[in-house]
């Protein structure tokens, strides 16, 4: 079975600094997406970025950027220039394309310090 | 597009109640997903449907849940009888294509059994 594991229960940066969100996962599969979903205090779950597995280049969307490490199965998230909005709740998410289902890491909840 | 809709937002009932969560997909999406969020277990899938179809279920608790999806607008999940440790957020998400891999949320539902 699929497990993802994200190590770091909480983190903390400064805003307009850097932070990198870590995320490993296990599978065997070869056709599987990744996902980052941000999850602020109003409980919304709002997609951040995806990555396609068979894609060697890193997804990016604006500030946020993956290192996909395929062969170490690893998928960090970077933030850049953190903003106050930036605070939430952080998940990773393994998305099976033979079973169909999105598996979660267990979160890391960012602070922003002004 | 209104998003993936639920309801209610909000649910207090005493143990032994009949509880029922609605959820309302994105217009044109095939697959529905129910999660469920507590701080324990993370997020969990309950069940999922394609076409209005259940997939699979191996995440429902026990024979106290049920999940139905009479047309493609409408699922509901509901609990018989409900149980003190059943207090979580339940999130519905639908997805566009029979097996496809971004997932819209919903704004979840905050169960709280007495």
């Amino acid at each position: 079975a699929q497990t993802v594991t994200q190590s770091q229960p909480e983190m903390s940066v400064q805003e307009a600094e850097t932070v990198t969100l870590s995320c490993t996962y296990d599978t065997s599969e070869s056709d599987y997406y990744l996902f980052w979903y941000k999850q602020p205090p109003s409980r919304q779950m709002i997609l951040v970025i995806r990555q396609e597995a068979y894609k060697q280049q890193n997804a990016t969307e604006n500030r946020f950027s993956v290192n996909f490490q395929k062969a170490a199965k690893s998928f960090s998230l970077k933030i850049s220039d953190s903003q106050l909005g930036d605070a939430a709740m952080y998940f990773c998410a393994y998305y099976s394309g033979n079973t169909g289902k999105l598996i979660f890491g267990q979160g890391t909840t960012l602070q922003v310090k002004p | 597009d209104a998003g993936v809709i639920q309801s209610p937002r909000h649910e207090v009932t005493e143990m032994g109640q009949e509880v029922t969560l609605r959820c309302k997909p994105i217009s044109g999406h095939n697959s529905l997903f129910w999660y469920r969020q507590t701080m324990m277990r993370g997020l969990e899938l309950l069940i999922y449907f394609n076409n209005n179809v259940p997939i699979d279920d191996s995440g429902m608790p026990e024979d106290r849940f049920s999940a139905k999806m009479p047309n493609a607008s409408f699922s509901t999940l509901k609990i018989q009888p409900s149980e003190p440790r059943d207090s979580a957020v339940y999130f519905c998400a639908s997805t566009p294509t029979p097996l496809g891999s971004e997932q819209f949320f919903g704004p979840g539902t905050r169960l709280t059994v007495l």
